[in-house]
C-alpha cells in the first residue's frame, strides 16, 4: 500500500524567510502528486499538482514543488513566506486504480510577522 | 461554482449510537469521496462513490457505510459509534478524471462521548 511521509510536523519561520517542506512517498509506479493547504478554520484547498511533464510545478500564491522520481519526493517551496501563509500543509499521492488520495500527516507552518 | 457543502458542521453523539453525515457535491462533479481526519493527522480515505456505486474503500470497518444519490449528493453513515470515531469528516468531490483534483468541504466535526 502506498504511504506518504511529511517529516516536518511543525515549522516556524519569520516573514520573508524561504520555505521548503518535505514530502516522500512509497510507491514504485506512476503517481499523481498534490499539495493541499488548510488555513485556520477553512477547508482544504489545492495548492498545486503534478501529473506528468516538467517536474517543477508552480501553484497558487507563489508556491512551487519539485518532483524527484529517484528520491520519491515532492517537496514544496516558497522563496519568501508571508504571515498569511500560516496554515497546515498536506502532501497527497494518488497511485493505482480508484483515484483516492493518500495524505501525509501534515506540516503546521507558523509565520511570525 | 457552489463548492462542496457538508452538514451538520458539528455533532455530539454517544458511544453506540448511529450518525448520518451529509454532503452536497460541487456542481458537475459525479465522484465523491469521504475522509476521516483525526486530530493532528492527515485525512484517511474511507470510501468513494461514482454514479451511485462504491468504487473504492479504505481500511475502515463495515459499520462505515455510504450512499450517493442521483443528484450526486452523498451520505456517510456510521453505526455503533466508538470513542475513536471522534474526528473531522471530510467530503470531497471531483468531475471526470483527476486532472483538476478534488474539491473539499469544510467538514463535520463529530465528537463521540
Amino acid at each position: 500500500a502506498q504511504s506518504v511521509s511529511q517529516h516536518n510536523h511543525h515549522v516556524i519561520l519569520s516573514e520573508a524567510a524561504s520555505l521548503e517542506l518535505g514530502c516522500n512517498y512509497s510507491y514504485g509506479g506512476t503517481v499523481n502528486l498534490f499539495w493541499y493547504v488548510q488555513y485556520p478554520g477553512q477547508h482544504l484547498q489545492l495548492l498545486l499538482k503534478y501529473f506528468s511533464g516538467d517536474p517543477l510545478v508552480k501553484g497558487i500564491k507563489g508556491f512551487e514543488a519539485e518532483f524527484i522520481k529517484s528520491k520519491f519526493s515532492f517537496n514544496l517551496r516558497k522563496p519568501s513566506v508571508q504571515w498569511s501563509d500560516t496554515a497546515e500543509y498536506f502532501c497527497a499521492v494518488n497511485a493505482g486504480a480508484g483515484n483516492m488520495l493518500t495524505f501525509g500527516g501534515g506540516t503546521r507552518l507558523m509565520v511570525k510577522p | 461554482e457552489t463548492g462542496v457543502t457538508q452538514s451538520p458542521t458539528h455533532l455530539i453523539k454517544t458511544r453506540g449510537q448511529q450518525v448520518t453525515l451529509r454532503c452536497s457535491s460541487q456542481s458537475g462533479h459525479n465522484t465523491v469521496s469521504w475522509y476521516q481526519q483525526a486530530l493532528g493527522q492527515g485525512p484517511q480515505f474511507i470510501f468513494q462513490y461514482y454514479r451511485e456505486e462504491e468504487n473504492g474503500r479504505g481500511n475502515f470497518p463495515p459499520r462505515f457505510s455510504g450512499l450517493q444519490f442521483p443528484n450526486y449528493s452523498s451520505e456517510l453513515n456510521v453505526n455503533a459509534l466508538e470513542l475513536d470515531d471522534s474526528a473531522l469528516y471530510l467530503c470531497a468531490s471531483r468531475g471526470q478524471g483527476l486532472l483538476y483534483g478534488y474539491t473539499f468541504g469544510s467538514g463535520t466535526r463529530l465528537t463521540v462521548v
